[in-house]
């Protein structure tokens, strides 16, 4: 199966700094490469995906790249508020058959 | 529309005790799933299905079941609840076919005694 790994377990960050969570995988199937929000108490909510034919995808502050030659692929958040302060998760999946296998999951803080 | 609904909330059960969590969703999506979420960990795939009456396992299915007689429905039940099956348990559903958006539901929150 695949085997996913996230770093930094934990991040801390200055309001307005930028901050960079990376995720590594095994399966060289993975085509859909997937980061989720979590809130406490909350479900997780889809913030931004890419597939494997496309290296980099932006939307507003936030970012993911792919580098599938390495087998990794990175989240980035510029311009940090503290609402942006969650668990992130990255979810890498393969074909129609939806499986995501989530990693452990990085919990950002972003400080005033 | 209501997206991906779960009922109960919350449940604590006794060992040994069976339930039924319940997952409905009104998007007419294919693709229906039930994960754990344990205490500082990610998600973890219990069971999956790709249209009714079809469903697979996923990483750790061992002591639950699950059945799809209809697109809408999709239930998870405990046959003998075990301490170890305390968790928060997530249904999602989305469209088939690549790269398409997982959708979560609240969550219901199990504690097994």
């Amino acid at each position: 199966g695949e085997n996913v790994e996230q770093h930094p377990s934990t991040l801390s960050v200055q309001e307005g700094d930028s901050a960079v969570i990376k995720c590594t995988y095994s399966d060289s199937a993975s085509n859909y490469f997937p980061w989720y929000k979590q809130e406490l108490g909350k479900r997780p909510q889809l913030i931004i995906d890419i597939r494997s034919n496309v290296g980099e995808k932006k939307d507003q502050r936030i970012a993911v790249t792919l580098n599938k030659t390495a087998k990794h692929f990175s989240l980035h958040i510029t311009e940090t508020q503290p609402e942006d302060s969650a668990v992130y998760f990255c979810a890498p999946g393969s074909g129609s058959a939806r499986q995501l296998t989530f990693g452990s999951g990085t919990q950002l803080t972003v400080l005033p | 529309n209501a997206g991906v609904t779960q009922t109960p909330k919350f449940q604590v059960l006794k060992t040994g005790q069976s339930m039924t969590l319940q997952c409905a969703q009104d998007m007419n999506h294919e693709y229906m799933s039930w994960y754990r979420q344990d205490p500082g960990m990610g998600l973890r795939l219990i069971h999956y299905s790709v249209g009714a009456g079809i469903t697979d396992q996923g990483e750790v299915p061992n002591g639950y079941n699950v059945s799809r007689s209809t697109t809408e429905d999709f239930p998870l039940r405990l046959l003998s609840a075990a301490p170890s099956q305390t968790s928060v348990y997530f249904c999602a559903s989305s469209w088939t076919g690549e790269g398409n958006e997982q959708f979560f539901g609240p969550g219901t929150r199990l504690t097994v005694l």
